[in-house]
């Protein structure tokens, strides 16, 4: 069973459509997070929601729009969508925000907007 | 801004040797640093998680050890077997009032073991 699941895999898409990034955890965890995986390859912080609270809001477009249904999905919706958006986006969950959690990552999802 | 330096940025080994990396980090309002093993085509995957200064931890044939005092973590893989081929991750985490759950990721060392 995957414990982090992301879909889709891949999404290509044109500039100034409307998408979203689905993810699901199985682990009974608290806390999701979205990650972004630049040009550079750093993964960066995006959002963070524990219990469903957004605890988390990196200097991020306000196209980006997290949405968490429930503790185990943690949703991103990018509206009108830019070439700049192309990357790989990573979900991950924690048990809480405590010290010691350590955070558990989905496959990706590969965005390509052209 | 907050920098995690990991050095080398990459490294070649033969099959059995003993290697090491150094992770950076900022020495100041430290909370917490991760290790992440991330193979190609994969997600990253948890390693050890280290809260206090001098902590050590041990997984099979890789450790780590963690200076809070000076800003640094060092990971030690003996023996290096093919399948230990991957990009390591250093992730600090700092505390500064509510935002202090946040990890900021190295840039990774490319492992590479030839058989």
């Amino acid at each position: 069973d995957t414990a982090v699941s992301q879909t889709p895999k891949y999404l290509v898409t044109q500039m100034g459509n409307d998408k979203s990034i689905k993810c699901e955890q199985n682990l009974g965890h608290d806390t999701m997070y979205w990650y972004k995986q630049d040009s550079k390859k750093f993964l960066k912080i995006m959002f963070s929601y524990n219990n469903k609270e957004l605890i988390i809001n990196e200097t991020v477009p306000n196209r980006f729009s997290p949405k968490s249904p429930d503790k185990a999905h943690l949703n991103l919706h990018i509206n009108s969508l830019e070439l700049g958006d192309s990357a790989v986006y990573f979900c991950a969950s924690s048990q809480d925000i405590g010290r010691g959690d350590e955070q558990y990552f989905g496959p990706g999802t590969r965005l390509t907007v052209t | 801004i907050l920098n995690v330096e990991q050095s080398p940025q990459s490294l070649h080994v033969q099959e059995g040797d003993s290697t090491n990396f150094t992770c950076s980090f900022p020495s100041s309002n430290f909370y917490a640093l991760h290790w992440y093993r991330w193979e190609t085509a994969k997600s990253p995957e948890a390693l050890f998680v280290m809260t206090l200064n001098g902590d050590e931890k041990k997984k099979g044939r890789i450790s780590a050890t963690l200076n809070t005092k000076e800003g640094y973590s060092y990971l030690y893989i003996k023996g290096s077997q093919p399948e230990d081929s991957a990009t390591y991750l250093c992730a600090f985490r700092f505390h500064s009032g509510g935002s202090n759950y946040k990890l900021t990721f190295g840039k990774g060392t490319l492992l590479t073991v030839n058989p």
